[in-house]
């Protein structure tokens, strides 16, 4: 496979659920970040990991805790979420220390119930 | 600091007559800057983008911008749109050469919306 690619793309939950969402990516880059895309509001950067270690961290709540195991692999893990987190996630990923673009995933939907 | 500014958040145009995006940008270094296109319940792909090189950029399906550091634009154009232009357009703003990982920030999103 080749760019950014996000499992599940699609996941409805319950707000006593446990999920996590994956993001893979085969760019050789070594910065990736999860973005937050809801309706009628602008993308919204959660976290940044730049060459494993997170470097942002845009006050969301402790509901979304993000892993990065290796450069290529970035996960969201998601428990007791409330309804208004149904949203686009999107990962993306750069090449640090270049004027790179941020390629994204195609996301994934998730529904809250 | 930066920001960027998309003008419309939506723009009707019929199906092979010009497009016209707007965008405006501030930033406090030289920046880069990029125009993303979303399709309904896709991620984001890259259009094109600017990074001091050609004031005048050419992107993937017909797409391009002009970068105006004096009106500091960054307009996005297509000289006859298509159905499958209709998507939502967004317009992003970096620090050129930061150094390290992207600061990005986003436009709002302009809705493009092609009559047949």
């Amino acid at each position: 496979e080749t760019g950014v690619t996000q499992t599940p793309r699609h996941l409805v939950m319950g707000m006593t659920n446990k999920k996590s969402l994956k993001c893979e990516q085969h760019l050789g880059h070594n910065a990736m970040y999860w973005y937050k895309q809801s309706a009628k509001k602008p993308l919204e950067l959660m976290f940044v990991y730049s060459l494993e270690e997170r470097v942002e961290n845009n006050s969301v709540p402790s509901r979304f805790s993000p892993e990065c195991p290796n450069s290529s692999h970035l996960f969201l893990h998601l428990h007791t979420l409330q309804p208004e987190d149904s949203a686009l996630y999107l990962c993306a990923s750069s090449q640090v220390g270049s004027t790179d673009t941020q390629y994204f995933g195609p996301g994934t939907r998730l529904t809250v119930l | 600091a930066q920001s960027v500014t998309q003008l419309d958040s939506h723009v009707s145009v019929s199906e092979g007559t010009p497009v016209l995006l707007r965008c405006n940008y501030s930033s406090s270094y030289s920046p880069s800057l990029f125009w993303y296109v979303q399709h309904p319940n896709k991620g984001l792909q890259l259009l094109l983008k600017y990074t001091s090189a050609a004031t005048l950029v050419k992107g993937i399906n017909g797409f391009e911008a002009e970068f105006k550091k004096s009106e500091t634009s960054f307009h996005l154009t297509k000289p006859s749109a298509h159905m499958s232009d209709a998507a939502e357009y967004f317009c992003v703003v970096s620090p050129f050469n930061s150094g390290g990982y992207q600061k990005v920030t986003f436009g709002t999103g302009t809705k493009l919306q092609v009559i047949p």
